[in-house]
């Protein structure tokens, strides 16, 4: 397979603990992006890396969340003491130009 | 405000019927825009770019307005495949974050 990979798909964690949730774009593509999407909502905006530079973070992402594309390829999305608020599918993707889209992470924290 | 808006709908029509989404975004400086199709817990996928001049793709019909920030889709001769969440995206440059309207859901019955 060669599209988008995320891992974890799922995650159940407690509130107050640490996640990291990992995104493989498609290989060469230069941009990756997380959005995040709550049940019924579209898809919004998180944070998007042009190679391992992060260009735009939204006001969305507070200081709990981080993320890093160290070498350019992988990238990962770590929430530090997490919220009930968190819980959502965090969607990564990866472009040329066309954002193509990985399977997701679906977090829940209980 | 949201920057993008849809009806949620659900729409629900039968095989063979013509559905109408429209959408429409706020931010005249959006220069790129898509609808996307997102099946039940899938990820999204591109369906097709919106251009001026209006594009076709089989069943499928996408118009921009401009002047009015209006996008819509046509879809004829519906399918039972064709049951998914639609999505309105616009971007404000090619390459940078999408911005998604909240979805409209489309239910084809038999």
């Amino acid at each position: 397979d060669t599209g988008v990979s995320q891992d974890p798909r799922h995650k159940i964690t407690k509130r107050g603990q640490n996640v990291t949730f990992r995104c493989d774009p498609i290989s060469e593509h230069n941009r990756l992006y997380w959005y995040r999407q709550t049940l019924g909502q579209g898809p919004e905006f998180l944070t998007y890396f042009q190679n391992e530079a992060q260009l735009e973070k939204s006001r969305l992402l507070s200081d709990r969340f981080s993320a890093e594309r160290p070498k350019g390829s992988f990238s990962t999305l770590e929430i530090q003491r997490t919220e009930q608020g968190d819980s959502a599918m965090y969607l990564c993707a990866s472009s040329p130009k066309t954002q193509y889209f990985g399977p997701g992470t679906r977090l829940l924290v209980l | 405000r949201k920057e993008v808006e849809q009806d949620p709908g659900p729409f629900n029509v039968p095989e063979g019927a013509t559905v109408a989404f429209n959408c429409t975004y706020s931010n005249s400086a959006s220069q790129s825009f898509f609808w996307y199709r997102q099946d039940c817990r899938k990820e999204p996928k591109l369906l097709m770019s919106v251009y001026s001049s209006g594009n076709e793709d089989g069943r499928f019909t996408a118009q921009l307005n401009r002047a009015s920030q209006y996008i819509s889709l046509l879809i004829r001769d519906s399918k039972l495949s064709d049951s998914a969440t639609y999505l309105c995206v616009v971007s404000y440059n090619q390459g940078g974050k999408l911005i998604f309207g909240q979805g409209t859901e489309l239910s084809v019955k038999p």
